[in-house]
């Protein structure tokens, strides 16, 4: 059972664009929701969380929307740049500590 | 470096071999976790630990899988009898009790023959 699903698997975007990246979860239990970010042969590292009592959270070029009623939730990176080139995966989880459930991924390639 | 460090890196072992992977968590972190990653997926979760206490295993883990951690610091997590179905990436994570940020280490590459 999939219960966080991640889409698109791959995305193309111009330096300087916008990337976005959107995931549904099913688990209405979860009230953690990370992104990772990671790069060929490194563990992923996080970039950004939002837990769902807030509607958006922002932190320099990467912004999180969080729509608890559709149990959806997106990563917009703005003005993005080819250091930004990665592979980025949402998450949610239950609870401070608990185990992560991660999305399939999407691939950013971002062409200067 | 202070972060979540694996031994080792890389690990090529022929099926029905025994491979042991440890896992050094970033100091003082209570919770340790361990991922499997497959290729052109996301981590799939294992196990954890709260200090020498393992809390949680998935049922992704078989009997063939075991892990410890014995003092409440490094963990290792043994494979028996491999599979090429092992074959993936194997991440360990840590955390402090009651902080939701999990940091994950390099994984261990394990390519079964």
């Amino acid at each position: 059972q999939q219960q966080v699903k991640q889409s698109p698997q791959s995305l193309i975007v111009q330096k300087g664009g916008i990337s976005i990246i959107n995931c549904a979860y099913e688990n209405t239990a979860f009230d953690y929701f990370p992104w990772y970010q990671q790069f060929p042969g490194k563990g992923p590292a996080l970039l950004i969380a939002i837990r769902p009592d807030v509607s958006e959270k922002k932190e320099g070029r990467f912004t999180i929307s969080f729509n608890k009623s559709a149990k959806q939730f997106s990563l917009h990176i703005m003005d993005s740049q080819p250091g930004d080139s990665a592979t980025y995966f949402c998450a949610a989880s239950k609870a401070a500590g608990n185990k992560l459930t991660f999305g399939g991924g999407t691939r950013v390639l971002v062409k200067p | 470096d202070t972060g979540v460090s694996q031994d080792p890196r890389h690990k090529i072992t022929k099926r029905g071999q025994n491979v042991t992977f440890r896992c050094d968590p970033i100091s003082e972190h209570n919770r340790l976790y361990w991922y499997r990653q497959t290729l052109g997926q996301g981590p799939e979760f294992l196990t954890y630990f709260q200090n020498e206490a393992q809390l949680e295993k998935s049922r992704l883990l078989s009997d063939r899988f075991s892990a410890e951690r014995p003092k409440g610091s490094f963990s290792t997590l043994e494979i028996q009898r491999t599979e090429q179905g092992d074959s993936a990436m194997y991440l360990c994570a840590s955390s402090l009790d009651l902080k939701e940020t999990q940091y994950f280490g390099p994984g261990t590459r394990l390519l079964v023959l």
